[in-house]
């Protein structure tokens, strides 16, 4: 079955500062993936996603990249703030299922 | 009110009762999923479901039970509730589609003592 790691539980960053959240997933079947972020005391909530046949996706201070070769993701979040601190969670999904399957996550602390 | 909502928030039981955790969408959509979240694990997958009348099992689905007989309800029922079940559980639900995310609800604690 797919396992999703993280390579770093905490993340303490200061603000304004770029963070780099990484994950590596083992299906190489997963073709879409999708990062959530949970603040303390609420649900995971979506922050961006990305298709298989994409390499980089940009939101708003936010980018993720899939490197399949590897299967290995990255979230970055540019000019860090307070409020991004939270826990980070990689959801890799294997085509033709809805499953979504998480890894321990991330916690990212951002310092003022 | 639009969106996903579980119910109760917080529940504490005892060894051995039964438990029944609710979760109500109103975007109607196919998949509903629950998941329970410990410390270390992440969150890890209950039981889903694809449709009304159709669930399937996830990763660590012993010791509870789930129906589905209208798309927008999804309870999750804990027959006899033990310690080892004290988590926070997640509802979420997600349209059909190559490429759709869930959306999750805010989470049950459950205390089992």
């Amino acid at each position: 079955g797919e396992s999703v790691g993280l390579h770093l539980p905490t993340l303490s960053v200061q603000e304004g500062d770029n963070s780099i959240i990484n994950c590596a997933y083992s299906n190489s079947a997963s073709d879409y993936f999708i990062w959530y972020k949970q603040e303390s005391g609420k649900g995971p909530q979506f922050i961006i996603d990305i298709r298989s046949n994409m390499d980089k996706r940009q939101g708003q201070r936010v980018t993720v990249l899939l490197n399949k070769t590897v299967k290995h993701l990255s979230l970055q979040i540019a000019a860090t703030q307070p409020g991004d601190s939270a826990v980070y969670f990689c959801a890799p999904r294997q085509a033709g299922f809805q499953k979504l399957v998480f890894g321990t996550g991330t916690r990212l602390l951002v310092s003022p | 009110d639009a969106g996903i909502t579980q119910s109760p928030r917080y529940k504490i039981t005892e060894t051995g009762r039964q438990v029944t955790l609710m979760c109500h969408q109103t975007w109607s959509h196919s998949y509903m999923f629950w998941y329970r979240q410990d410390l270390g694990h992440g969150l890890r997958l209950i039981y889903y479901s694809a449709a009304a009348d159709i669930t399937d099992k996830g990763e660590v689905p012993d010791g509870y039970v789930v129906s589905r007989s209208k798309t927008e309800n999804f309870p999750l029922t804990l027959e006899s509730a033990t310690r080892s079940q004290t988590s926070v559980y997640f509802c979420a639900s997600s349209a059909t589609g190559t490429n759709t995310e869930a959306f999750f609800g805010q989470g049950t604690r459950l205390t089992v003592v």
